[in-house]
């Protein structure tokens, strides 16, 4: 079963640039796989962040954007603030109607 | 403004059966198909379901295939999540979604316990 990466933390400064993956256990991702990005702090909805590998969501500011850097999904954030400490979850189609997330990062922002 | 509510958790006994109920607003329902997405308490999120937009197709995850069925009523703008023979490990939050996981609801808690 193929199973969707994610780092289990992260640090960033505040005003620094971080950059979260989302990987495969076997394989690549690629656009293919419609790398989406979702933003979720304790209690409450996951906020959709970027879809389709590097498309904003509606309201979505632009210092948060998608890509792919190497064999992964990637999601980068620049100028970090203090609200941007969440949890951050990448989902990968699979085919055959099939998603999966990955395990989520936490992000800290100090 | 794109609404999703979520309704019909609650404490259910091993397994029993719960019905949860997603109903929507802001968005031509009928148009997209729709996702069930769970978290268990202090976990990540799981995929649980998708629905086709006009109900003919559905999927599931391994994890709940033969026990959840997922259905739709485009005239109530309303999407449903049958779930039987519930085991302790399904308990979780149940969060309704827009196709690619663009709008979701607030959730609602199931707790699976004897």
């Amino acid at each position: 079963q193929t199973v969707v990466t994610q780092e289990p933390s992260f640090s960033v400064s505040p005003g620094g640039t971080v950059t979260l993956t989302c990987g495969l256990s076997s394989g690549s991702v690629s656009t293919s796989y419609f790398p989406s990005w979702y933003q979720q702090t304790p209690g409450q909805a996951p906020r959709s962040l970027i879809h389709n590998t590097n498309t904003r969501s509606s309201g979505v500011p632009d210092r948060f954007s998608g890509s792919i850097l190497g064999n992964k999904a990637a999601l980068t954030i620049t100028g970090a603030q203090a609200d941007d400490e969440s949890d951050y979850y990448c989902v990968l189609y699979m085919g055959s109607g099939m998603w999966v997330f990955g395990g989520g990062t936490k992000l800290t922002v100090l | 403004e794109v609404q999703l509510l979520e309704s019909g958790g609650g404490l259910v006994q091993p397994g029993g059966s719960l019905r949860l109920s997603c109903t929507v607003s802001g968005f031509t329902f009928n148009s997209y198909p729709m996702t069930w997405v769970r978290q268990a308490p202090g976990k990540g999120l799981e995929w649980v379901s998708l629905i086709s937009s006009n109900g003919g197709s559905t999927y599931y995850a391994d994890s709940v295939k033969g026990r959840f069925t997922v259905s739709r009523d485009n005239s109530k703008n309303t999407l449903y999540l049958q779930m039987n023979s519930l085991r302790a490990e399904d308990t979780a939050v149940y969060f309704c979604a827009k196709w690619k996981f663009d709008y979701w609801g607030q959730g609602t808690l199931v707790t699976v316990s004897s």
